[in-house]
């Protein structure tokens, strides 16, 4: 199985700019995607391959990288996007990362 | 909109077996995945498999086999998956979800599943 890698958890004061990582343990081109999810909630797709803002989500979230390592970030980041974020491949079967927990001060 | 409702809060004994559904809405229902996610509180996400119910075509990942079952209902754009052999580690939170372009883009809001003596 292709292990996702990510950083447990962030905290991060409004209007700042957050980058979350996600480490791949095996190349998986640009199928990445990422993942939004708030306590008691259902996930919501944010980014799709690497870099595709889905629809409906706000242009202050983006996603780069490719091959291994994929980043998520947040610019400027609001109190409402407290929540845990998830990346997750495609390439290889479909795994998921552990989650990163964003707290926001 | 595109919606997918699942079913509500189980609770069953060890050894017996659980049927979730998963109803969508706003869409072909026979030109999409439907994918199923575990999720254990607190924990992370588990895929589970899929369904294509426009040929009833399945793939379960290898930690699910034998677990799952999968089956589709055009008539009704339902969705379901059958939980056999229920262990306290069955125990978890369920999310069916719609595969388009390859990423899950609608998810349902989940089904608890508690599995006690």
């Amino acid at each position: 199985d292709t292990v996702l890698t990510q950083s447990p958890a962030l905290a991060v004061s409004p209007g700042e700019r957050v980058s979350i990582s996600c480490r791949a343990s095996e190349g998986v081109n640009s199928y990445m995607h990422w993942y939004q999810q708030k306590p008691g909630q259902q996930p919501k797709l944010l980014i799709y391959k690497a870099s595709n803002l889905a629809s409906g989500v706000p242009a202050r979230f983006s996603g780069s990288g490719s091959g291994t390592d994929f980043t998520l970030t947040i610019d400027p980041v609001e109190a409402d996007d407290t929540a845990t974020y998830f990346c997750q491949q495609s390439w290889n079967e479909l795994t998921f990362g552990s989650g990163t927990k964003l707290e926001i001060k | 909109q595109v919606q997918l409702q699942q079913s509500g809060a189980e609770l069953a004994k060890p050894g017996t077996s659980v049927k979730l559904s998963c109803k969508a809405s706003g869409y072909t229902f026979t030109s999409y995945y439907i994918y199923w996610v575990k999720q254990r509180p607190g924990q992370g996400l588990e895929w589970i498999g899929y369904i294509y119910p426009g040929n009833g075509g399945t793939y379960y990942s290898e930690k699910f086999k034998g677990k799952a079952t999968f089956t589709a209902d055009t008539s009704s754009s339902t969705a379901y998956m059958l939980l056999g052999s229920l262990t306290p580690e069955d125990s978890a939170y369920y999310f069916c979800a719609r595969q388009g372009f390859g990423v899950m883009d609608a998810w349902g809001q989940g089904a608890s599943v508690t599995v006690s003596s």
